[in-house]
């Protein structure tokens, strides 16, 4: 079975560039998490889609972030425009469930973003 | 609201000696609590995890935790470390009964394993 597919796996840009990252989930695997985990902390979840629907965007700064999952498989994460304090791996995770998710979730490798 | 508390954020031991990574937690209700690990460049991994099943629960490579609901506390155990378990883990602590399906993660304890 292949796992969560992430890229890039590294990003390197200029404050107030854009950037947009890439997540494919597990085949079958209703749930997607986008995380953002910055040096030093555990991940932090930004936003939860179920199929194709937003079930939690509480903590994802919607003024520069942005995600979308049009067709309930595979996900975009966007910041425009990008801040120092973005500097950070972004994990997207998932699982076949919200309720399977609470039990256990599948991570991707991440894509490290450093912004300069 | 849930959280977790990890006690120690580096803890270095010997290779062949026990290790013992700490982790105390906050919840409303009756939670489910992990433990994953993640490797320099790797995405996070899951060891274990207790649902209210066995308070003692035993996970992959050789590690186990034990779910203390009087102590609050899900600390990680392993009888003798190995080179290959120098990582960086993190408690987490989910509470599906009081209708929270969020994964909060601690703030991890990086593992360093002395030949």
């Amino acid at each position: 079975e292949a796992g969560v597919a992430q890229s890039p796996r590294y990003k390197i840009i200029e404050k107030r560039q854009s950037v947009a990252f890439w997540c494919n989930p597990i085949s079958g695997h209703a749930t997607l998490y986008w995380y953002q985990q910055i040096l030093g902390q555990g991940p932090k979840l930004l936003i939860q889609f179920q199929n194709n629907g937003v079930v939690d965007d509480s903590q994802l700064p919607k003024d520069r972030f942005s995600a979308e999952r049009l067709k309930g498989v595979d996900s975009t994460l966007k910041i425009q425009p990008a801040k120092l304090e973005d500097s950070a791996v972004y994990l997207c995770a998932s699982s076949l469930s919200q309720r399977e998710g609470t039990v256990g979730q599948y991570f991707g490798p991440g894509t490290r973003l450093t912004v300069t | 609201a849930q959280s977790v508390t990890q006690l120690d954020s580096h803890v270095s031991v010997s290779e062949g000696t026990p290790v013992l990574l700490r982790c105390n937690y906050s919840s409303s209700y009756s939670p489910s609590l992990f433990w994953y690990v993640q490797h320099p460049n790797k995405g996070l991994q899951l060891l274990l995890k207790y649902t209210s099943a066995a308070t003692l629960v035993k996970g992959i490579n050789g590690f186990e935790a034990e779910f203390k609901k009087s102590e609050t506390s899900f600390h990680l155990t392993k009888p003798s470390a190995h080179m290959s378990d120098a990582a960086e883990y993190f408690c987490v602590v989910s509470d599906p009964g009081a209708g929270s399906y969020q994964l909060t993660f601690g703030k991890g304890t990086k593992l360093s394993v002395i030949p």
